[in-house]
């Protein structure tokens, strides 16, 4: 089935610094990529929809200095947490509609710990 | 705009014994229904959906969920859960035209009890 695969899976970063997140889609080309965030025992949020080619799409609330989302091509979309403050701390969560757009694959979510 | 409730943030259950997850949705026009399951510190594995046709879907380790557009319900339901099913259920709806994204019920904790 359709695969995406999200790197890094943990990352601790020190306040200030600036953190990648990459999401690449592994048999398939994603055109249009979500990102989510999860806080502790909560649901996901839909920060942003990412389009190849062209500008993301933020949800309401969602700072688009401090998130920067690129998605330059149709294999890879990353999400850049700028100046990171331990308010960002959260589980971020990348998908994408698969092949057939018959599903939503998800990857597998990476650990930010801002220190 | 559409919306998923999980009524039941908790769902403790005896180890094979069966359960009902609760999924309402609220959309004005037609959806697309998903079931995914979420293991600690990971991302969501699909379990079910439904897209059109058959009401009722399955998955390969035996849940189920029916679509119910009258009561706009899309309840996942175990006859015997395992151990191994204790982890997060998330109801997600999404409209079925153009690429448009998930939108996420709160989740329930399933913890089945040995």
């Amino acid at each position: 089935g359709a695969v995406v695969s999200q790197h890094p899976s943990r990352v601790i970063c020190k306040s200030g610094t600036s953190v990648k997140i990459e999401c690449r889609s592994l048999d398939f080309q994603a055109t249009t990529m979500f990102w989510y965030r999860q806080f502790p025992k909560q649901s996901l949020m839909l920060m942003a929809t990412s389009n190849e080619g062209s500008k993301a799409t933020y949800e309401q609330g969602v700072e688009k200095d401090k998130f920067l989302i690129n998605h330059a091509s149709l294999t890879l979309s990353t999400l850049t947490v700028t100046s990171a403050h331990p308010e960002d701390s959260s589980f971020y969560i990348c998908s994408a509609r698969d092949r057939d757009a018959a599903g939503y694959t998800f990857g597998s979510g990476t650990r930010l710990t801002v220190v | 705009a559409q919306s998923v409730t999980q009524l039941d943030s908790q769902v403790p259950v005896f180890e094979e014994a069966p359960v009902e997850l609760r999924c309402n949705y609220s959309s004005s026009v037609s959806v697309y229904l998903f079931w995914y399951v979420q293991y600690p510190n990971q991302g969501l594995q699909l379990l079910l959906k439904y897209l059109s046709g058959s009401t009722l879907v399955k998955s390969i380790n035996g849940f189920e969920a029916e679509f119910n557009k009258s009561q706009t319900s899309f309840h996942l339901r175990k006859p015997s859960v395992h151990i191994s099913d204790t982890a997060e259920y998330f109801c997600a709806v999404t409209w079925n035209s153009g690429n448009t994204p998930l939108v996420f019920g709160k989740g329930t904790r399933l913890s089945v009890i040995a």
